[in-house]
């Protein structure tokens, strides 16, 4: 059974700290790794598709990396509106279109 | 392109009622999906659509129903509705094994 993992489940950032958020799975042959910026009250957003080890993806302030066992999402110098929770799935070669999502990390960047 | 949209936006139920929660495409995606979203809680996946006339099971399909007539169209069925089925639903599409893209969502309150 695919298995994703997020951590932390919450974090507070003061503007402009950099930090990491972190997300481990265990997948039965890894066809991509997904991550998605979910608002308040709003569908999740695509952000990035990650899918051989050593890829690594930007866009803004944000940087996504992967190795064979897990991603990391970069922030680097955060702002208020970078406040969301992030979400990682994970889709496997045998899976078909499904993903398995890990449960969060809810994000507050302090001004 | 409007992309993912969802109706209704709220929705209460009494125990036992039934109801529809409609989701249209306009991104000509031939995949389509039903996610529900419990507080703190990663997306599990209800059913899935490869295309028009073709739907399977994902991780938590019992109490629901899903019919693909059309391209465009993934409506959800709600028979029986029990308080369980409180959450927040969401509709996704992609092309093929691509990312998916969300719906806002509908918020399903079952009293």
């Amino acid at each position: 059974e695919d298995q994703v993992t997020q951590s932390p489940e919450a974090l507070r950032l003061q503007e402009g700290e950099s930090s990491s958020l972190n997300c481990s799975y265990t997948v039965s042959g890894l066809r991509g790794l997904f991550w998605y910026r979910q608002d308040p009250g709003k569908g999740p957003e695509f952000l990035f598709t990650l899918y051989s080890a050593g890829e690594e993806k930007e866009k803004e302030r944000l940087k996504a990396t992967l190795t064979k066992k897990e991603s990391f999402l970069h922030i680097t110098a955060p702002k208020p509106e970078d406040s969301a929770t992030y979400l990682c799935a994970v889709q496997a070669e045998t899976s078909g279109s499904r993903l398995t999502f890990g449960e969060g990390t809810q994000l507050t960047v302090n001004p | 392109n409007a992309g993912v949209t969802q109706t209704p936006k709220f929705r209460i139920l009494k125990i036992g009622q039934s109801m529809t929660l409609q989701c249209t495409q306009d991104m000509n995606h031939n995949y389509m999906y039903w996610y529900r979203q419990d507080p703190g809680m990663g997306l599990k996946l209800i059913y899935y659509s490869v295309g028009a006339g073709i739907t399977d099971k994902g991780e938590v399909p019992n109490g629901y129903n899903v019919s693909r007539s059309t391209t465009e169209d993934f409506p959800l069925r709600l028979e029986l509705a029990a308080p369980s089925q409180t959450s927040v639903y969401f509709c996704a599409s992609s092309y093929q094994r691509y990312e998916q893209f969300f719906g806002p969502g509908t918020r399903l309150t079952v009293l």
